[in-house]
């Protein structure tokens, strides 16, 4: 079936460090590929998504590149802030023949980034 | 403000109790889906609801039983729960389930601690 791996948290850095959240996958066909963000007390909201090979997405200086070659849609922020503190999510929907997907993302265990000042 | 609201936020009730979860979305979506969040597991799919009707149940146990009245609306009923039934439990919405690239809104949970 298919399944989304993501890195082991948690990641902690400095505020203005670069951030990468790795993220692969397994699936049949061509998924779409999004990456959600959990601030606390809270549910989940779409950061970013990409649904065909190549494709960037981007989003509040975070941006991920849909790799078919390696199965892969690493998650990367340039300069991150306090305020980037969550738990990240990499998450697939399969397409099925006649584009379809019948809502079923699968999610990855989540990443939870914490930035000191 | 998601457009997709939860209640109530937290519920602890014991293993013979029966309760019920809400969620109703403004957004005017046609797609509902009730998730799972447990501690160090990802995020699980429990049901989808597309036009009211149920489209998915990821073999959910049967004390798990969900409902919904129209496409705004969703309750998850719950009876004679077990411990390990506590968890975060989300509910999204889309605008439909045949749209592959209409992201899913979520509400923020209802925390559930089961006694």
């Amino acid at each position: 079936g298919d399944s989304v791996t993501q890195m082991e948290g948690p990641v902690t850095l400095s505020e203005e460090a670069f951030l990468t959240i790795n993220c692969t996958y397994t699936a049949t066909g061509y998924p779409s590929l999004f990456w959600y963000v959990q601030y606390p007390g809270e549910g989940l909201q779409l950061l970013l998504k990409a649904t065909k090979a190549d494709d960037k997405g981007s989003n509040k200086g975070f941006e991920a590149t849909y790799r078919k070659e390696t199965t892969s849609f690493h998650l990367e922020k340039g300069s991150v802030q306090v305020s980037d503190s969550a738990v990240y999510f990499c998450a697939l929907i399969r397409v099925y023949a006649g584009g379809t997907s019948y809502g079923k993302l699968t999610f990855g265990q989540g990443t939870i980034l914490t930035v000191h000042p | 403000e998601t457009g997709v609201t939860q209640t109530p936020r937290h519920l602890v009730m014991g293993m013979t109790n029966k309760k019920s979860l809400k969620c109703e979305q403004h957004l005017g979506h046609n797609a509902m889906y009730w998730y799972k969040q447990s501690a160090k597991k990802p995020l699980e799919l429990m049901f989808v609801y597309n036009f009211k009707e149920q489209t998915e149940n990821n073999s959910v146990p049967s004390r798990f039983s969900p409902e919904c009245p129209n496409s705004s609306h969703l309750f998850l009923h719950l009876h004679t729960l077990q411990p390990e039934d506590s968890a975060l439990y989300l509910c999204a919405s889309s605008r439909g389930t045949g749209i592959v690239n209409q992201p899913q809104h979520f509400g923020d949970g209802t925390r559930l601690s089961i006694l």
